[in-house]
């Protein structure tokens, strides 16, 4: 399993730009790189997932380099309600994500 | 959170009573997921199913069982053998054109007394 690194906290002031960096030094070939937010008492919430170079939605962008052994999780202008916990996974297609490992991810405290 | 309802929110139990948490989806996932998630942690998979009548333990499924018999229902029961079953407990479903994207419900806090 690829196992990930994600530093366990983080401030920020609402309008800037965050970036979270997760490590993935193992990761395989077949493996996707997901990204998950979660707000207290509640289930986590798909964001983004990418396999390589950059990824961006209507909430975040995803950027992974070439050698895809860190990515980074880029949220605009964050607010207020961005407080929550942030999880990166890696995973195999082949494996229908029940080797998703949810570690303790990144609490991310925006601040007014 | 959407088409998936767990139901209680929050459920008591005496300790030693088997007590079954409910997962009822109407998104037509092939996959279910039952995690398990204490404060401050992260989640850890407890059982999983990939079709009806078919399912797989995950990393903590001691004290825990399953069944899978409608593809809408994934019931979980704690067992009186799990010996620290206070915890929050979330159903997921997996979609995605590789089960990669999960959608959580709501989640069932238990509190065994």
């Amino acid at each position: 399993l690829a196992k990930t690194t994600q530093p366990i906290s983080m401030d920020s002031y609402e309008g800037q730009e965050v970036n979270i960096t997760c490590s993935h030094n193992n990761i395989a070939t077949n493996d996707y790189i997901t990204w998950y937010q979660q707000f207290p008492s509640q289930g986590p919430r798909f964001i983004i997932q990418g396999y390589k170079t950059k990824v961006t939605n209507e909430v975040a962008s995803l950027f992974i380099p070439a050698d895809r052994k860190s990515s980074t999780l880029s949220l605009p202008r964050v607010s207020l309600s961005d407080t929550a916990v942030y999880y990166c996974l890696v995973g195999a297609p082949d494996n229908y994500g029940q080797n998703f490992v949810f570690g303790p991810g990144t609490r991310l405290s925006v601040l007014p | 959170d959407g088409g998936i309802t767990q139901s209680p929110k929050y459920l008591f139990r005496k300790e030693g009573q088997n007590v079954t948490l409910s997962c009822e989806q109407n998104l037509n996932h092939d996959a279910m997921y039952w995690y398990r998630q204490d404060p401050g942690q992260g989640l850890r998979l407890i059982y999983y199913s990939q079709i009806v009548n078919d399912f797989q333990k995950g990393d903590i499924a001691e004290g825990y069982s399953v069944s899978r018999e409608k593809k809408e229902s994934f019931p979980l029961t704690v067992t009186s053998a799990q010996k620290n079953p206070t915890a929050f407990y979330l159903c997921a479903t997996g979609t995605g054109v590789f089960y990669n994207e999960q959608f959580f419900g709501p989640g069932t806090r238990l509190t065994v007394l």
